[in-house]
């Protein structure tokens, strides 16, 4: 089955310190890989996507890159702000069945000002 | 723009009462899911429904019932809440099962259950 490891929080970072979250992944087929952002009080939404190897997906000047051959999808941005800190989700999604839609345990992230 | 509407925000529920969480989508989305997060173990699927009339169980449905009468509702119940159920819960909607299709979440529900 589908299966997401992603890198223990909380990380806490000083504001324009550089930022890398690691993400690796075991899917069935081919899947897509998406980065979700969680800030206080709401709900999670796209961050960033990825759908095939080699896509590098970006916003909001944050980056992504789809590895399939090491099956990872770390998350990075070079200045990080006190506004990014929130919780991010990585989650490799194959829609061969809705039920096979997983995320991994969440990264909490905080920046010092 | 609504989006993905729940109700309520916040709960609190005495062990063995029952309650209803509302999830309205404005988006004509065919598929709809329940998810609970809980610290340190991300979200995990409770219930979803690939259209209107039609409800699965995910990963951990048990003590969970769900209906999907109309379209743009799916409604999750709790017939006897438990002190376990304690959690966020986040409903989420999407047009398809394209692998390029985002999924759009609601605000969530914080319930606890003493």
């Amino acid at each position: 089955g589908n299966s997401v490891t992603q890198m223990e929080g909380p990380v806490t970072l000083s504001e324009e310190a550089f930022l890398t979250i690691n993400c690796t992944y075991t899917a069935t087929g081919y899947p897509s890989l998406f980065w979700y952002v969680q800030y206080p009080g709401e709900g999670l939404q796209l961050l960033l996507k990825a759908t095939k190897a080699d896509d590098k997906g970006s916003n909001k000047g944050f980056e992504a890159t789809y590895r399939k051959e090491t099956t990872s999808f770390h998350l990075e941005k070079g200045s990080v702000q006190v506004s990014d800190s929130a919780v991010y989700f990585c989650a490799p999604l194959s829609y061969s069945s809705a039920s096979k839609i997983i995320f991994g345990s969440g990264t909490r992230l905080s920046i010092r000002p | 723009n609504a989006g993905v509407t729940q109700t309520p925000k916040f709960r609190v529920l005495k062990t063995g009462q029952s309650m209803t969480l509302l999830c309205a989508q404005d988006m004509n989305h065919e598929y709809m899911y329940w998810y609970r997060q809980d610290p340190g173990m991300g979200l995990r699927l409770i219930h979803y429904s690939v259209g209107e009339g039609t409800t699965a169980k995910g990963e951990v449905p048990d003590g969970y019932n769900v209906s999907r009468l109309k379209k743009q509702n799916f409604l999750l119940g709790l017939e006897s809440a438990a002190p376990s159920q304690t959690s966020v819960y986040f409903c989420a909607s999407s047009d398809t099962l394209r692998t390029n299709e985002k999924l759009f979440f609601g605000s969530g529900t914080q319930l606890s259950v003493l």
